[in-house]
């Protein structure tokens, strides 16, 4: 089955200063990579995808990058805020099976003031 | 958006009972529904896909007589937690796909 890696486990990045994720996945029928921002206590947000047809997306400060050869996505927060602060997951799946989602292990981010 | 929702959003039980935990797709139709649990400070982990009209498909390692999972109609998918311990305290979180994984917003569960 598929399996993700994440790093870093925690990230403290300074107000301002840009943040980056980085992923790595193994099945190579995996089709769509979204990544989640999740508070504690609450569900995952979805704040991005992409998928293997296309090798970056940029929402305002939010961009992602995928590597297909490599089997390597990455997420970049430009400009962090206070309220970047949470924990982000990666995620795999293969869309034209079951869906299902595979996630990395998350990553803590505190931006500090 | 599609609107997913899970009832009870927080629940205590004492070990050796049963604990139901629903899930709904409010605005649309979903053949097919995901089950995650999560501990704390970890990540998600895939507990079972469950199918409209047919029997759910288990992770390794997840005790299907212990975890049951019934899909009866489009719009709701119950997770059943047997006999549960205190290891089987944590969140649940259920899930629809529909272009994008639609996540409710989870059940806290503590066993006492």
């Amino acid at each position: 089955g598929e399996n993700v890696e994440q790093h870093p486990s925690t990230l403290s990045v300074q107000e301002g200063d840009s943040a980056v994720i980085k992923c790595t996945y193994s099945d190579s029928a995996s089709n769509y990579f979204p990544w989640y921002k999740q508070e504690l206590g609450k569900r995952p947000q979805l704040i991005i995808d992409i998928r293997s047809n296309v090798g970056e997306k940029k929402d305002q400060r939010i961009a992602v990058t995928l590597n297909k050869t490599a089997k390597h996505f990455s997420l970049h927060i430009t400009e962090t805020q206070p309220e970047d602060s949470a924990v982000y997951f990666c995620a795999a799946s293969n869309t034209g099976t079951a869906s299902k989602l595979t996630f990395g292990t998350g990553t803590r981010l505190q931006v500090t003031l | 958006g599609a609107v997913v929702s899970q009832h009870p959003s927080r629940v205590i039980c004492k070990s050796g009972t049963s604990v139901k935990i629903e899930c709904r797709s409010l605005d649309f139709q979903a053949t097919t529904m995901f089950w995650y649990r999560q501990f704390p400070k970890q990540s998600l982990m895939l507990m079972a896909t469950s199918n409209e009209g047919s029997k759910a498909t288990y992770e390794q390692g997840v005790e299907k007589d212990k975890f049951l999972i019934n899909h009866a109609s489009l719009t709701l998918s119950t997770l059943t937690v047997t006999s549960a311990h205190p290891e089987d305290s944590s969140f649940y979180i259920c899930s629809a796909w529909r272009n994008e994984q639609f996540f409710g917003p989870g059940t806290r569960l503590t066993v006492l």
